[in-house]
């Protein structure tokens, strides 16, 4: 157990829906990771927040937004869906994100279907 | 197309045996970390390497960074059933962004 929560574990919806993943960091973490991974692509990084603040960005679409609460968890809102969508949607979290070691934990990751 | 290139994309092997999975670049990492990831779990850290030339070990798994820090091996001696699964390296450059390789899938037979 990485202590990372995500919820939830499987999620099936249709094309053109909105759906909220959630993710709760480590204990003592206050940066966040959000991954997407497929069978064709890998696992491909999507954004991170620290302590609140977005610091970078990946391979984001425009229709998918995250945000941080003052709590430290965060959500990543995915929405307009289409086929490819389909996909392991992961959150990771690390004490800083900065670092040579700059380890992640990652969750349990929450599977998405999109009909 | 990936930043690292894993190789090779699958390995089957028996029980008892050796095997190498590599990790390729033509960008220079500060770091370079290998995780471990198990069907329908996340990927689980192994190890970081840091410095050009290091090895690492871990129980069976030895980890080397190459000297000029382009890439790196995992070797596992002995594999066993449980070291079944999907390796994953990732690179860390200046930004501290973690770039992950497509993975290796390591079925090992018992």
């Amino acid at each position: 157990d990485s202590g990372v929560t995500q919820t939830p574990k499987h999620l099936i919806t249709a094309t053109g829906q909105r759906v909220t993943l959630r993710c709760s960091p480590r204990s003592g973490d206050l940066s966040v990771y959000w991954y997407q991974q497929s069978l064709d692509q890998g696992l491909q990084f999507l954004i991170q927040y620290y302590n609140g603040e977005e610091r970078a960005k990946g391979n984001i679409l425009e229709r998918f937004s995250a945000q941080q609460f003052p709590d430290l968890h965060s959500e990543l809102n995915l929405s307009s869906l289409e086929l490819g969508d389909s996909a392991l949607y992961f959150c990771a979290s690390s004490v800083d994100g900065r670092g040579l070691y700059n380890e992640q934990f990652f969750g349990p990751g929450t599977r998405l279907t999109v009909l | 197309t990936q930043l690292l290139e894993q190789s090779p994309q699958f390995l089957s092997i028996q029980e008892g045996e050796n095997l190498t999975v590599y990790c390729n670049s033509s960008s220079v990492f500060s770091s370079l970390q290998w995780y471990r990831q198990e069907p329908g779990e996340g990927p689980v850290l192994l190890v970081t390497v840091v410095t050009g030339g290091e090895v690492k070990k871990l129980k069976r798994l030895t980890f080397q960074f190459g000297d000029a820090r382009k890439d790196s091996s995992l070797h596992i001696t002995a594999a066993q059933p449980g070291d079944t699964g999907l390796y994953l390296c990732a690179g860390v450059r200046g930004d501290y962004k973690l770039s992950f390789g497509a993975g290796t899938t390591v079925t090992v037979r018992a």
